[in-house]
């Protein structure tokens, strides 16, 4: 089985403080996701990344960079954490097929922050 | 830009019933990939059903089936005999058929309570 994990389900921060959301997948994936989950908002990718190094921007990237230093992980990473960020973060991993458009994403557990 | 719209925050069923999630989307392209994607209150995202835009005949896993009227750019998901487990947030996504790393497009969720 696919496993993503993600390294707290619960984190609390003070404003300004950077913040550091790691994701692991154990199943040599290409390509990791981040989104963010809001009620009555759904799910909106923040940052994805297809390979080591390489990251590319989604619809919410604002306030947010990515680090893809090694193929297992991606960081997310709040440079100067606002209320307005407060909010459940997914990642998500997926294998890049060579000969098919569709790849399956796996979804981590989630983390709730809170930025008081 | 593609956008996914689920008008049902909320829907209840009684246990062994049928229930109806509701999905409509908006795209320009022919060939896309549409998912129901379900998150129980432990909030591990997992992938229920897909559907691919070129398929006519509605996808179906177990109690779980798909009315996708392309058309109407509409995509609601039956569940049959309904259970406890099945008490979860449930996302309608969007992907475009394209090779590489591609995001989900999320409608806003349905949560759906099972009632015994």
């Amino acid at each position: 089985d696919v496993k993503v994990t993600q390294s707290s389900r619960y984190l609390v921060k003070r404003t300004g403080e950077k913040v550091f959301l790691e994701c692991v997948q154990d199943m040599d994936h290409e390509n990791m996701f981040w989104y963010r989950q809001d009620p009555g908002l759904g799910l909106r990718l923040i940052y994805f990344s297809y390979d080591v190094k390489m990251k590319e921007k989604g619809d919410i990237p604002e306030g947010y960079s990515v680090s893809r230093e090694k193929k297992e992980r991606f960081s997310l990473i709040l440079e100067s954490a606002s209320t307005n960020q407060t909010s459940m973060y997914l990642c998500a991993s997926s294998l890049s097929l060579p000969h098919s458009v569709f790849d399956e994403q796996f979804f981590g557990p989630g983390t709730r922050l809170t930025v008081l | 830009a593609q956008t996914v719209t689920q008008s049902q925050p909320e829907m209840s069923v009684q246990e062994a019933e049928t229930v109806t999630l509701s999905c409509t989307y908006d795209t320009s392209e022919s060939d896309y990939y549409l998912f129901w994607y379900k998150q129980p209150p432990s909030r591990q995202m997992i992938l229920v059903i897909r559907q691919e835009a070129y398929k006519q005949q509605n996808a179906t896993e177990n109690r779980f089936s798909v009315n996708f009227q392309k058309a109407a750019k509409s995509f609601s998901l039956k569940i049959s005999d309904s259970q406890l487990g099945d008490a979860a947030m449930y996302f309608c996504a969007y992907r475009r058929a394209i090779q590489g790393a591609q995001k989900l497009v999320f409608g806003q969720g349905t949560r759906l309570t099972i009632n015994p």
